[in-house]
């Protein structure tokens, strides 16, 4: 199947700080990428949807200016907690589907687990 | 997207069959069944899917009833590495791709040695 990487894999940072996740489609172009969120002993919950080129499509609840998206490419998002806090605390997950195939399954990163004290 | 069902967890003994229930009688004619799995601590894999026919490849088999209201994904020959949730997500096609998979509590599969 295809490979969706994330960067890093864990990060620890403190309060008021930023975070940036990299997901990356290594071989395939992605013009949507979607980014999720999973607290301890729960689901996965989908928090935006990424759009190359165009502005991110963020759920219900989510805060825009807090979880800045970038997609620049057709095989980059990026994802910034700005203004980290304790409860942001939670392990990231970015999927993507292959442009080449419809109705394709979508492939998911490794997840990054980030930690803020 | 149709509402899933499943069983918060099951056991299976190494070396035999998983097979876990999914109930989604709610499902449109439309609509794909979809099984991912999700091991401890990394993001989710597929695993299967289909819209009303028995699929089978190399890592499971997944059995729709005739009136696509429940199925079964079948782990043929368990081992320790299968224990994960494993979660049933039931989707329109979407040819551009461009919804995201909205994925409910799933069951926790354990494999007993």
């Amino acid at each position: 199947g295809a490979v969706v990487s994330q960067h890093p894999s864990w990060v620890i940072c403190k309060s008021g700080t930023s975070v940036k996740i990299e997901c990356r489609s290594l071989d395939f172009q992605a013009t949507t990428m979607f980014w999720y969120r999973q607290f301890p002993k729960q689901s996965l919950m989908l928090m935006a949807t990424s759009n190359e080129g165009s502005k991110a499509t963020y759920e219900q609840g989510v805060e825009k200016d807090k979880f800045l998206i970038n997609h620049a490419s057709l095989t980059l998002s990026t994802l910034t907690v700005t203004s980290a806090h304790p409860e942001d605390s939670s392990f990231y997950i970015c999927s993507a589907r292959d442009l080449a195939r419809l109705n394709t399954e979508a492939f998911f990163g490794q997840g990054t687990r980030l930690t803020v004290v | 997207d149709a509402k899933t069902t499943q069983p918060p967890s099951m056991d299976c003994a190494e070396g035999r069959a998983a097979n876990l229930p999914c109930n989604h009688s709610t499902i449109s004619g439309n609509e794909y069944v979809y099984w991912y799995r999700q091991i401890h601590s990394q993001g989710p894999q597929y695993i299967i899917h289909g819209l009303k026919n028995n699929e089978t490849n190399e890592m499971a088999s997944l059995i729709i009833t005739e009136d696509r209201k429940s199925s079964t994904l079948i782990l043929p020959h368990a081992t320790l590495r299968d224990t994960a949730v494993y979660y049933c997500i039931v989707r329109r096609y979407s040819g551009g791709g461009a919804d995201g998979l909205t994925f409910g509590k799933g069951t926790h599969l354990i494999i007993q040695p």
